[in-house]
């Protein structure tokens, strides 16, 4: 049973250029949710996306945006890079239809550095 | 509005002896789910413990339990027989029926043989 996968595992860019990273969730599972954790801190929740929308948002710009497709995985666009933006970028994915809870399970992160 | 407070920055603990990871919330809700997750210098965040605001009895898994005071809002992760490899940071999390989850600021456990 594959987890949930993401691509890719590092990234550098420099300031002001946009960037695109992916996320395929756990097999039976339809949520994915974005999250940045900068150095030293914990996960800070920028979206998530249920039936191909974006259903709740956290306290990102609107730099940040997202997709899900059909087969439920997703992608998170950052837009106008920032130095501040240079965090590991995690997927979760989730179904509280198939498990009875909330429960996230995590990738593997993408290291953006933004130079 | 919800919050998550993680007192311990660090923690050391000798193998083998049990350890416990402090986490105190908040939330209006009746309706929550509480979250330990184990994050090895690897990045990925590992789910290791979930319990419920309705259940019962205090969740277990494997070497992990968590003590709920549900009035004292508290979820503290107890890890029985350390090992090496726990050795890591731990987040407890929370979730409050809404769509998102929210993280504390962690807790390092360093393991010493």
């Amino acid at each position: 049973d594959a987890g949930v996968t993401q691509s890719p595992t590092h990234l550098i860019k420099t300031r002001g250029q946009q960037v695109t990273l992916r996320c395929s969730p756990k097999s039976g599972h339809d949520t994915v949710s974005w999250y940045q954790q900068a150095l030293g801190q914990g996960p800070q929740f920028i979206f998530q996306y249920y039936e191909e929308e974006e259903r709740q948002r956290g306290n990102f710009p609107d730099r940040f945006s997202g997709h899900q497709f059909p087969n439920y995985s997703s992608e998170l666009n950052v837009n106008a890079l920032l130095l501040g933006d240079s965090a590991l970028y995690l997927c979760a994915s989730s179904s509280k239809l198939a498990t009875g809870t909330d429960t996230q399970y995590f990738g593997p992160g993408t290291r953006l550095t933004v130079l | 509005a919800q919050k998550i407070t993680q007192t311990q920055p660090g923690m050391f603990v000798q193998e083998k002896e049990a350890v416990t990871l402090d986490c105190t919330y908040d939330t209006s809700d009746p309706s929550y789910g509480l979250f330990w997750y184990k994050q090895p210098s690897s990045g990925e965040m590992i789910f290791l413990i979930y319990q419920g605001s309705y259940d019962q009895q205090n969740a277990t898994e494997g070497r992990y339990s968590l003590n709920f005071q549900k009035a004292r809002k508290s979820a503290n992760l107890v890890i029985s027989a350390s090992q090496l490899g726990d050795s890591a940071m731990y987040f407890c999390a929370m979730n409050d029926g809404g769509f998102k989850t929210i993280f504390g600021a962690g807790t390092r456990l360093f393991v010493k043989a």
